[in-house]
């Protein structure tokens, strides 16, 4: 059993490219989220979905895009990365929120844009 | 929301009980008490969540205050693998519920 897998673990951009991360997991959960973290910083949250098919912003949306086209697969774009997107990404995935279980999460993609 | 509130750091020598406070005065009757932590280098692990009543699992306890607006998470023999940044979140059972995480309290573990 995987849990949470996240492609690639290292990268390392120039200004202006482009880029998907995938995150996956195998637990059948309906709930994914993306998060960064900056160093000394908590996780803050960016995108998340309750579903395959939908897709919600969280508190730093802006420069990434999402899709959820498969309940298993949870992937966040960054269109044209910048300086300010070097941080590390963490995904998680969890049941559905009324059951109010853990949430697990991979083991984050370190992002330098240079 | 309901935001929480913890130190930023604490430290506990290794094999003693360690007792992590949480405040969270606004906390909603829909919130539970997770608590998840932060090994260096690594995604959050999940820790123990509760709601009303303390909790027991194999790698922590949660006592909750009667009046809900605090919690406090206990370690009962810590080892130099716990040190780690202890996240204490406020989870609701909305359709659209999410995990938003504070900056945590650092535990540092001391031989």
């Amino acid at each position: 059993n995987a849990g949470v897998t996240q492609t690639p673990k290292f990268r390392v951009l120039k200004t202006g490219q482009s880029m998907t991360l995938l995150c996956a997991q195998d637990m059948n959960h309906e709930y994914m989220y993306w998060y960064r973290q900056d160093p000394g910083m908590g996780l803050r949250l960016i995108h998340y979905s309750v579903g395959e098919g939908t897709t919600a912003k969280g508190e730093v949306p802006d420069g990434y895009n999402v899709s959820r086209l498969k309940k298993q697969n949870f992937l966040l774009g960054l269109e044209s990365a910048a300086p300010s997107q070097t941080s590390v990404y963490f995904c998680a995935s969890s049941y559905s929120m009324r059951m109010n279980t853990e949430a697990f999460f991979g083991q984050g993609t370190r992002l330098t844009v240079v | 929301d309901a935001k929480t509130t913890q130190p930023n750091s604490m430290e506990s020598n290794e094999e003693e009980p360690v007792h992590l406070p949480c405040n969270h005065s606004t906390i909603s009757g829909t919130d539970y008490i997770h608590w998840y932590r932060q090994l260096p280098s690594q995604g959050p692990e999940y820790v123990i969540h509760g709601l009303t009543s303390n909790v027991n699992n194999r790698m922590a306890s949660l006592a909750i205050a009667e009046d809900r607006k605090s919690s406090t998470l206990i370690l009962h023999r810590a080892t130099l693998r716990d040190a780690a940044v202890y996240y204490c979140i406020l989870r609701n059972t909305g359709a659209n519920s999410k995990l938003t995480f504070g900056k945590g309290i650092t535990l540092s573990v001391r031989p």
